[in-house]
């Protein structure tokens, strides 16, 4: 069974304080790992998709990272606009497995000005 | 890509009713999946929804309660029967494309 498991859970910042975000996994035969920005009662809103270990992408102040385990999803200097719930998920099906998504619970962030 | 929307965007009904969210995608896909998400909780998979057969459902989650329909490709009703405040949470429709998956906007439910 697929696993991801995001830590912290909760975290606050002050606007640009640097920091990551975790996401651990457990996977059969990974096809893809995406992470998302949820703002609160709207829909995830898709950032990256990383593919193999040692894949690294960036957009703005966030930078996304992959190795065989986990994945760090990097903020420099945040802003309070940065302020959401980061979802880190995992797609598997590369070996046989299930392709359907499994979610990790999040990483809620305050980004304070 | 894929375009879903997603209606209503959100609603307070009444206990013991029923609420009928309704997703549409720009283009056709053999499955649709329906999230439930929880205050402070990550996306739950209720069913994954395919044209032409019976939806299948996870764990914990059964047809009488959250009947599902499918009647073409392109589109999908998520019914949530019975209506109790502990269903008072984030529903969402999505569908799964080669490189992440789509999400609906989500529909806000609050059950009084």
């Amino acid at each position: 069974e697929d696993q991801v498991t995001q830590s912290p859970e909760a975290l606050r910042l002050q606007e640009g304080e640097s920091s990551s975000l975790n996401c651990s996994y457990t996977v059969s035969g990974l096809r893809g790992l995406f992470w998302y920005r949820q703002d609160p009662g709207k829909g995830p809103e898709f950032l990256f998709t990383l593919y193999s270990a040692g894949e690294e992408k960036e957009k703005e102040r966030l930078k996304a990272t992959l190795t065989k385990k986990e994945s760090f999803l990097h903020i420099t200097a945040p802003k309070p606009e940065d302020s959401a719930t980061y979802l880190c998920a995992v797609q598997g099906g590369a070996s046989g497995g299930s392709y359907i998504p499994t979610f990790g619970r999040g990483t809620s962030l305050i980004v304070h000005p | 890509s894929a375009v879903i929307s997603q209606k209503p965007s959100r609603d307070i009904c009444q206990r013991g009713t029923s609420l009928t969210i309704q997703c549409q995608v720009d283009s056709q896909v053999t499955m649709m999946f329906w999230y439930r998400q929880q205050p402070g909780q990550s996306l739950t998979l209720i069913a994954t929804a395919n044209q032409g057969s019976e939806a299948t459902y996870e764990s914990g989650f059964v047809i009488d309660k959250f009947p599902i329909s499918r009647p073409n490709l392109t589109f999908s009703t998520l019914t949530v029967s019975n209506l109790s405040p502990e269903d008072s949470s984030i529903y969402l429709c999505s569908v799964v494309g080669e490189v992440r998956a789509f999400f609906g906007q989500g529909t806000r439910l609050t059950v009084v």
